[in-house]
């Protein structure tokens, strides 16, 4: 049930910004785009979420394609403490408003 | 900001017992709570979701006999795994989300099966 594709794994250097890569081409014009990242033995924690237009956070930046059929997670500066699993998920009405985990895209940062 | 706090974090249970997990919802209303397992090295896989006061709806594949649901309260959902074998062993996570509140995450139970 899974709608979005991501790569396995992605390494980044310590301080450096980190982009992660999601394609969603079978996203519907309701779907949002969720972001969530997971650590070891943890729930899943919020990073980020949009419909149409770049957002930003605290956090993070969301790069929405004009598309929309695909996405990109931008880390500004990462941290060792940014290791995890990061999931990009779609959540639409017409899926129940439920998440279906892909596999996600394990981060190392290499201090 | 929201807070999903789920208990026991680690539980070990003989094979042939029943085991509840209870997931609330600290500071917002849940109207519907989601139910996940993790295996190692997997991802979440979706178990069921329920509304209040409404029966769960169960994914293609989950037992509902096994894995019973319930959510009796906006703040409280509880999963209970019946008659657990060492092949349930698993992560399992709970999802809330409500009026105001984005899918928030409890931070999971580890069930081993002995």
């Amino acid at each position: 049930d899974a709608k979005t594709t991501q790569p396995n794994s992605m390494e980044s250097n310590e301080e450096e910004p980190v982009h992660l890569p999601c394609n969603h081409s079978t996203i519907s014009g309701t779907d949002y785009i969720h972001w969530y990242r997971q650590l070891p033995s943890q729930g899943p924690e919020y990073v980020i979420h949009g419909l149409t237009s770049n957002v930003n956070n605290r956090m993070a930046s969301l790069a929405i394609a004009e598309d929309r059929k695909s996405s990109t997670l931008i880390l500004h500066r990462a941290t060792l403490r940014d290791a995890a699993v990061y999931y990009c998920i779609l959540r639409g009405s017409d899926t129940g408003n439920q998440f279906y985990f892909g596999t996600g895209t394990s981060l190392t940062v290499i201090p | 900001g929201a807070v999903v706090s789920q208990h026991p974090s680690r539980v070990i249970c003989k094979s042939g017992t029943s085991v509840k997990i209870e997931c609330r919802s600290l500071d917002f209303q849940a109207t519907t709570m989601f139910w996940y397992r993790q295996f190692p090295k997997q991802s979440l896989m979706l178990m069921a979701t329920s509304n209040e006061g409404s029966k769960a709806t169960y994914e293609q594949g989950v037992e509902k006999d096994k894995f019973l649901i319930n959510h009796a309260s906006l703040t409280l959902s509880t999963l209970t795994v019946t008659s657990a074998h060492p092949e349930d062993s698993s992560f399992y996570i709970c999802s809330a989300a409500g009026q105001g509140a984005l899918y928030t995450f409890g931070s999971g139970t580890r069930l081993t099966v002995v």
